[in-house]
This record gives structure tokens, sequence and C-alpha cells, in this order.
């Protein structure tokens, strides 16, 4: 079982509305991560969170905002998403957080949160 | 620029039989590479990972070989099993912290 749980495992939404994806870890890990993955493809990185700080954001439309409340809690807002991003977004964690240089050791991935934008 | 790649899209190996699964890798710096296996509907698992200091490393009915000359990463499975079953990914992690996957590797078990 994973340590790192995503709430909702599903939800489908329209292009207007306003929801969240909430990401918990309770292992005492420093880094957390969003990636979105499309079928057959694998994980993309969205966002790295390092000591509850946003360290890495690749590029990603303002439509996704993410916020970490502390240091086990990491969301996802969405705001007017489009039907391609429709996806699998997955949350993860690891014990050592950046900057660059410090070993962050592997990724422990959640279960993901399975979205359909209509 | 830099990416992780897989030689083979799927994988069709029989029960029992072992399973060897490729991946090249360009980054020159990378340091550390993981193998992670996703089965339908869940999220990556971790299964074995690898500092670039070595070139081999096993775990349970798993071996990783990492040759840094050609680029070039591998998971061994053993004994492979119908629980086999999975998307394979390899991946390289660089000294930011960010984690990139590689395309991924269809892995079928068949009885």
């Amino acid at each position: 079982d994973t340590e790192v749980t995503q709430t909702p495992k599903h939800l489908v939404m329209g292009m207007t509305n306003k929801k969240s994806l909430k990401c918990e870890q309770h292992m005492g890990h420093r880094a957390m991560y969003w990636y979105k993955q499309k079928a057959k493809k694998p994980p993309e990185l969205m966002f790295v969170y390092s000591y509850e700080k946003l360290s890495i954001n690749e590029s990603v439309p303002s439509r996704f905002s993410p916020e970490c409340p502390n240091s086990s809690l990491l969301n996802l807002h969405l705001h007017a998403l489009q039907p391609e991003d429709s996806a699998l977004y997955l949350c993860a964690s690891s014990q050592g957080g950046l900057p660059k240089g410090l070993n962050t050791g592997e990724l422990f991935f959640g279960e993901g949160s399975r979205l359909t934008v209509l | 620029g830099e990416s992780v790649g897989l030689h083979l899209p799927t994988l069709s190996v029989q029960e029992g039989d072992n399973s060897i699964i490729n991946c090249a890798y360009s980054n020159s710096a990378s340091d550390y590479f993981i193998w992670y296996k996703q089965e339908s509907g869940k999220g990556p698992q971790f299964i074995i990972d690898i500092r670039s200091n070595m070139d081999k490393r096993q775990g349970q009915r798993v071996t990783v070989l990492l040759n840094k000359t050609v680029k070039h990463l591998s998971l061994q499975i053993a004994a492979t099993q119908p629980g086999d079953s999975a998307v394979y990914f390899c991946a390289e992690k660089n000294s930011w912290g960010k984690l990139q996957f590689g395309a991924g590797t269809q892995v079928v078990v068949t009885p």
C-alpha cells in the first residue's frame, strides 16, 4: 500500500468549474511533486515543492495552481481547464529536499487522481 | 535535449522465463537511476535503484545493470510471474531532484 494518499481518486469537471486535488504523506518527506500522466505515456513533471516552497514549475499553465499548506500536504487547484487536461495526476514525495546537490532518494507515488474535463 | 528512452515498447514473456527490459539514457551527468513498475490504474511503484558508482544491484528476483560507457540500463526479472505484467519505466534523476522518465515498456506475461 502506498503511503502517499491522493483524493479524490476520480474527478469529472466542466471547463468553468473550480476543483482541487489533494495529496498527503506522513513519512516526514521534505519534497513533494505533482506529475501529469496521459494514457500510455510516462509521467511528466509539473511542480516540485521543497521544504514547503515551490522549487520547480515546469512552465505549467496558470489554470493549474499548486499549494503546499504544510510539509505533509500538497494541493493542486484547478480552474478553467480544457478537455486536453484530462489525465492521471500523480503526487509523489521524497525524503530529501532540494536544492541542487542534495540526493533526494527515491520518489514514492500515490495512486493518482483520474481527472476528466468535459 | 537530454532524454531517457527504452528500446522495446512491448515485451511478451512466458511465465517462468527471465525478462530483460532495456533503457538508454543520454545525460552523462545523471548519477541516480530508478526502475518503476506501473500496473493498470495505479501509480508507479519503486522496484530498484542504482547509483552511478555501481554497475550492478540485486533485489528480490530483480537485478539492475548499469553500463555508463554506453549509457545503458537494464532490468532483469527472474522467473517472471503473471503479477509482473505491467508497464516498466526507467528514470534518471539529476542533481536538482528532477526525475525524468523513459517511454516505458509494456511487459505481458503469457502462461
